[in-house]
C-alpha cells in the first residue's frame, strides 16, 4: 500500500489566490481528516469525514476553506483568498472506524507545506 | 470535548537513558490512546497504541501505560538511540455526540544526545 498520498508537497502562492490540496487516502478507509500544523497552535483538526459525509467541519477557520470528498479515494481542501496567515503544513490523514464507539490509528500523509506570500 | 494535556514540551536525554511523556485526558469514555511519532518534514506515524481494556503494552524498546481511574497514560522509550530524536504526540478520543475523532497533545519534542 503507498499510503495516504498528498499532493503538492510544497506550495507558494500570492495573497488572493485560490490554493487546493489534493488527498487520496489508503484503500478501505471510511475515514478522512484534514489538519493543520503550525508552531504556534499545533495539530488542528479542520474537517473530517466518514463514508465521504462531512461529520464535523468546527475546525475550519472561516468560509475560505472549503473541503470535499467526491468519493472513498480522493478529496480536496481549498482555500479560496489565501491569506498569509494560512501559511502551515496541512496533513489529510485516514482511518477505518469500525462501529460507533471504536477508534483506530490515522495513518498521516507527508503533508503539503504551503506559504502564501 | 475531549482535552488532552501533554508533558513535557521538550525532553533531553543521554543516548541510552530512559525517556517518559505523560498525557492527560478528560472524557471517561475515552477508550483508545495512540501515539505519534513525527520526524522532521514528515507526516506523524503511529509508534504504539493502547485499548481501555488493558493496562499496559510493549513492543521492543516502547511501552505505553494506562491508568484509566487517574485518565492519564505514558509512553516509556527505553535505551534511547538518536534516531528516537523526534516530536512525540499522543491522543484520546472524542465520542461525544456524532464526533469520531481523536484529539491530540501539543507535542514533546525529544532530542537524545549521543
Amino acid at each position: 500500500d503507498a499510503g495516504v498520498i498528498q499532493s503538492p508537497r510544497h506550495e507558494v502562492t500570492e495573497m488572493g489566490q485560490e490554493v487546493t490540496l489534493r488527498c487520496k487516502p489508503i484503500s478501505g478507509h471510511n475515514s478522512l481528516f484534514w489538519y493543520r500544523q503550525t508552531m504556534m497552535r499545533g495539530l488542528e483538526l479542520l474537517i473530517y469525514f466518514n463514508n465521504n459525509v462531512p461529520i464535523d467541519d468546527s475546525g475550519m477557520p472561516e468560509d475560505r476553506f472549503s473541503a470535499k470528498m467526491p468519493n472513498a479515494s480522493f478529496s480536496t481542501l481549498k482555500i479560496q483568498p489565501s491569506e498569509p496567515r494560512d501559511s502551515a503544513v496541512y496533513f489529510c490523514a485516514s482511518s477505518l472506524a469500525t462501529g460507533t464507539t471504536t477508534l483506530n490509528g490515522y495513518t498521516f500523509g507527508s503533508g503539503t507545506r504551503l506559504t502564501v506570500v | 470535548g475531549e482535552n488532552v494535556e501533554q508533558h513535557p514540551s521538550t525532553l533531553s536525554v543521554q543516548e541510552g537513558d530512559s525517556a517518559v511523556i505523560k498525557c492527560t485526558y478528560s472524557d471517561s469514555a475515552s477508550n483508545y490512546f495512540p501515539w505519534y511519532k513525527q520526524e522532521l518534514g514528515k507526516g506523524p506515524q503511529l509508534i504504539i497504541d493502547i485499548r481501555s481494556n488493558v493496562g499496559e503494552k510493549k513492543d521492543q524498546r516502547i511501552a505505553v501505560t494506562l491508568n484509566k481511574t487517574a485518565k492519564h497514560f505514558s509512553l516509556h522509550i527505553t535505551e534511547t538511540q538518536p534516531e528516537d530524536s523526534a516530536v512525540y504526540f499522543c491522543a484520546a478520543p472524542s465520542l461525544s455526540g456524532s464526533a469520531r475523532q481523536l484529539t491530540f497533545g501539543s507535542g514533546t519534542q525529544l532530542t537524545v544526545l549521543p
